[in-house]
């Protein structure tokens, strides 16, 4: 099994919503991110997980929260959004994220609008 | 900083084309260099890597030569098919660890048939 899978692969939401979107993969990664790609342009760091431990987060706003529950998941919490935090969600995994080996395994992403 | 340079899209081929797309980069250190591909609809796959100067990273008929000398890293594809229509990412390993990627603005490629 090669697949991050991510869910909901759409979701809109208001400005005064919680969601979340989840990620899934079962390759025995220990390394799990989030990425945000906006229409045409690439994908931009959030926050990167190296062994259930949040290791990067790139200066986002706590509208975002990360979560790990364990070494096959990973959560976004979405609270409060803006318009402008419409995008494509990517998480991806790697085997291990301590180690650069630039070999990323991407999910298909969750489209995301913040009405 | 590092950064990643790539030529402006949309390249427009015909099937069975030749294709270039052109990546140069600016890095401290020596970064491995990565190209990835986004089909429509779908995450981004790895589709080939060189982690030292003149490797050679090929798949799928792609190939791209990590140029220390020139700071360049360009995908190239003797005959292109329809179903390569795509976005390329070319991309930086950035320091630090993590997998830290730093991506190129990626160019779409449509090829006709």
């Amino acid at each position: 099994d090669t697949e991050v899978t991510q869910t909901p692969k759409h979701l809109v939401m208001g400005m005064t919503n919680k969601k979340s979107l989840k990620c899934e993969q079962h390759m025995g990664h220990r390394a799990m991110y989030w990425y945000k790609q906006k229409a045409k342009k690439p994908p931009e760091l959030m926050f990167v997980y190296s062994y259930e431990k949040l290791s990067i987060n790139e200066s986002v706003p706590s509208r975002f929260s990360p979560e790990c529950p364990n070494s096959s998941l990973l959560n976004l919490h979405l609270h409060a959004l803006q318009p402008e935090d419409s995008a494509l969600y990517l998480c991806a995994s790697s085997q291990d994220g301590t180690v650069n080996t630039g070999e990323l395994f991407f999910g298909e992403g969750s489209r995301l609008t913040v009405l | 900083g590092n950064s990643v340079t790539q030529m402006e899209g949309p390249v427009t081929l015909s099937e069975e084309a030749f294709l270039t797309i052109n990546c140069t980069y600016t890095a401290t250190g020596y970064p491995s260099l990565f190209w990835y591909v986004q089909y429509p609809g779908e995450g981004l796959q790895l589709l080939l890597k060189a982690t030292k100067a003149d490797d050679k990273g090929s798949n799928k008929g792609f190939e791209a030569t990590y140029r220390k000398e020139t700071t360049s890293f360009h995908l190239e594809k003797g005959s292109v098919q329809v179903s390569d229509s795509a976005v390329y990412f070319c991309a930086l390993s950035g320091s630090g660890g993590y997998n830290k990627l730093i991506f190129g603005a990626g160019t779409r490629l449509a090829v006709h048939p």
